[in-house]
């Protein structure tokens, strides 16, 4: 298994360009997320996902957009890009959430590194 | 609603001595705790977990965490520092409730080795 991927793992905008961060997992997983990692924040989590055709807003999701057509692919788009979205963008999944009603664990991605200038 | 504080955001020990990195949580329902590992310019990496059970728990690279509901703590530890131990280290704790279970971190612990 590949995991989780993602690409690119660089990319370097200008103010007002768009662009679609991509996300494929293999694990047959129902939940996806996205994460962004910014210096003394920790993660803080975009958007996510529990399944094809249902996402919901996270933490921090505006200027981005989220779309969830297969099990497999969880893309984030870039609307506008703005110097405030320069960050790491982490892909993570996992299994639905357990009979106890809580989830187990999340695999991550490499991680995309975006500047916008 | 849940919460993860990590005191510290910089923790610098000398190679052979313990590690020792705080993790506090807040939580209405009995938590699933999480530790993850970045190396510089990796994702992260699952180093343990608790969810039920047993409170002490081992992870990967020697390292283990106690939860202790008393104290609503989580720290993590390693008895000897190595140098590939250098990395920023994240507590995290799951939601509960109708957010669908997800992960909330505390803002990392950046540990430094020094030989």
């Amino acid at each position: 298994n590949a995991g989780v991927t993602q690409t690119p793992k660089f990319q370097v905008l200008k103010t007002g360009q768009s662009m679609t961060l991509q996300c494929a997992q293999d694990m047959n997983h129902e939940y996806m997320s996205w994460y962004r990692q910014d210096p003394g924040m920790g993660l803080r989590l975009i958007h996510y996902s529990v399944g094809a055709g249902i996402t919901d807003q996270g933490e921090v999701p505006n200027g981005y957009n989220v779309s969830r057509s297969t099990t497999e692919d969880f893309p984030l788009r870039l609307l506008s890009a703005a110097p405030s979205q320069t960050s790491v963008y982490f892909c993570a999944s996992r299994d639905a959430l357990l009979a106890s009603g809580r989830a187990d664990t999340q695999y991550f991605g490499p991680g995309t590194r975006l500047t916008v200038l | 609603a849940q919460s993860v504080t990590q005191l510290g955001s910089h923790v610098s020990v000398s190679e052979g001595a313990l590690v020792l990195l705080r993790c506090n949580y807040s939580s209405s329902v009995p938590p699933y705790l999480f530790w993850y590992v970045q190396y510089p310019n990796q994702g992260l990496q699952l180093l343990l977990k608790y969810t039920t059970g047993a409170t002490l728990v081992k992870g990967i690279n020697g390292f283990e965490a106690e939860f202790k509901k008393s104290e609503t703590s989580f720290h993590l530890t390693k008895p000897s520092a190595h140098m590939s131990d250098a990395a920023e280290y994240f507590c995290a704790v799951t939601d509960y409730g109708g957010s669908q279970g997800n992960l909330i971190f505390g803002k990392g612990t950046k540990l430094s080795v020094k030989p």
